[in-house]
């Protein structure tokens, strides 16, 4: 059974929409974690969550909001969509934040912004 | 201009023989290196991590770390075509243990 859960697994959206990118764990961690992978950019990190608590965002934008409503979810709000946001959104996570704990990633949801 | 460069950027090998990938981080913060393995439409997974100087060994996986020059490399010996991948490395300071900065990574193809 997969332990991490991201859904949907494909979406297309059209510019300026609003999509929500699902992820749940199952694996006990108390950390969770967004990442976005582009064309020909390196997998970049944008958010980390501790126990439902926003811990860092390296996201420039307020277009991406990450939304908790328990312990082993992490939802990913994106409004205004805009074609280069077109990307692989991953949902992370591991045993805690602080320490150098392995990352778990999920199988990824595919974005594309038309 | 990037703070973790991986190099080569793609890279063949043919099945049986040794694969080396590097990679090094500029930020002179870092403390522990990751190389993930990326199979093609798939996440990412965690293959070896590395804080000590010198070499760690996993099967036919082996990492050096030089955390002078913040230079690890990467050697997988006999490569079996089930490794053709894109390899990513990642660093992360030690007080920020999370925060895992990723280079672009290296393609390897093993060649049957």
């Amino acid at each position: 059974d997969p332990k991490i859960i991201q859904k949907p697994k494909y979406l297309v959206a059209v510019t300026g929409s609003e999509k929500i990118l699902i992820c749940e764990q199952y694996l006990g961690h108390n950390a969770m974690y967004w990442y976005r992978q582009s064309a020909k950019k390196p997998l970049e990190f944008m958010f980390s969550y501790s126990y439902q608590k926003l811990m860092d965002n390296q996201t420039a934008s307020s277009r991406f909001q990450p939304q908790s409503s328990k312990k082993n979810h992490l939802d990913l709000q994106i409004t205004a969509l805009k074609p280069d946001d077109s990307a692989t959104y991953f949902c992370a996570s591991s045993r805690d934040w602080a320490s150098q704990d392995t990352q778990y990633f999920g199988p990824g949801t595919r974005l594309l912004v038309l | 201009q990037q703070k973790v460069q991986q190099s080569p950027e793609s890279l063949i090998v043919p099945e049986g023989g040794m694969a080396s990938l590097n990679c090094t981080s500029s930020d002179r913060n870092v403390d522990y290196f990751w190389w993930y393995r990326q199979h093609s439409g798939k996440s990412p997974k965690m293959l070896m991590s590395i804080f000590s100087n010198g070499e760690k060994e996993e099967g036919r996986f082996t990492v050096h770390l030089n955390k002078a020059s913040l230079h690890t490399s990467l050697h997988i010996r006999d490569s079996q075509p089930s490794d053709s991948a894109l390899y990513l490395c990642a660093a992360s300071p030690l007080n920020m243990g999370y925060k895992l900065t990723f280079g672009t990574g290296t393609s390897l193809l093993v060649d049957p």
